[in-house]
């Protein structure tokens, strides 16, 4: 069965640089046929894709966070990272991360609890 | 960009049939794949390339996608499928989620 956690800091000051790490078990982020994304969602509303990479570590993005966000993957530790640089408080969300059947086209088959990250002085 | 649209709200009775619809240019020919979000729950893949269940979800739960618009259909409503339901497609390399429909049931 494959699990996700996420983890990382529930209150980030604005202006600073959101960092979250998601660590797997029960796959690799390596394998091939998947890819691991961050999904997010403000306070009661929809889901928001925020981006993804592939088995072989290439990153897409979210056109609307590309130029504030990098999402990266550690295979020693089997995690992958996200990093959004100059939060305001629009980034206050739950912050999930989901592994994603295929490179693309395929659904999101397993889904980390989520954490809330608040952004506030 | 690609734009998926929900009603927000849908409210059945316990035992009736409810349809909630994925509106999208030509989303027939996309797959889509919906999720249930329960309150205060992470979302859960429900229905995936336009019609397939998951082991564990039971058959009361269909969908289809044609033309413009993908539905999902839930038969014998209970309480339980109470919950926010999204669809999902891919535009190029980019995920779209719909809006959400929020499922009350009376």
């Amino acid at each position: 069965q494959v699990q996700l956690q996420e983890s990382g800091p529930g209150l980030v000051k604005p202006s600073q640089t959101l960092s979250l790490t998601c660590t797997v078990s029960g796959d690799s982020i390596r394998s091939g046929g998947y890819c691991w994304s961050w999904i997010r969602q403000h306070p009661g509303k929809g889901l928001e894709w925020v981006g993804y990479i592939d088995y072989s570590g290439s990153a897409y993005y979210n056109p609307s966070l590309k130029s504030l966000l990098t999402i990266s993957g550690d295979t020693s530790q089997n995690q992958f990272s996200l990093k959004l640089v100059s939060v305001t408080a629009a980034d206050t969300a739950v912050y999930y991360c989901a592994r994603i059947v295929g490179a693309t086209y395929g659904p999101f088959d397993f889904w980390g609890q989520g954490t809330m990250v608040t952004v506030s002085s | 960009s690609y734009i998926l649209t929900q009603a927000p709200s849908v409210s059945v009775a316990p035992g009736k049939t409810a349809r909630i619809t994925c509106g999208g240019l030509n989303i027939g020919t996309k797959s889509v794949h919906w999720y249930q979000q329960k309150s205060g729950q992470a979302p859960v893949m429900f229905i995936y390339y336009d019609t397939d269940r998951p082991s564990g979800i039971p058959e009361r739960f269909s969908a289809s996608n044609s033309g413009n618009t993908a539905t999902l259909t839930i038969s014998r409503v209970e309480a339980g499928d109470e919950a926010d339901y999204y669809c999902q497609v891919w535009d190029d390399s980019n995920v779209i989620f719909g809006g959400g429909t929020k499922l009350t049931v009376l």
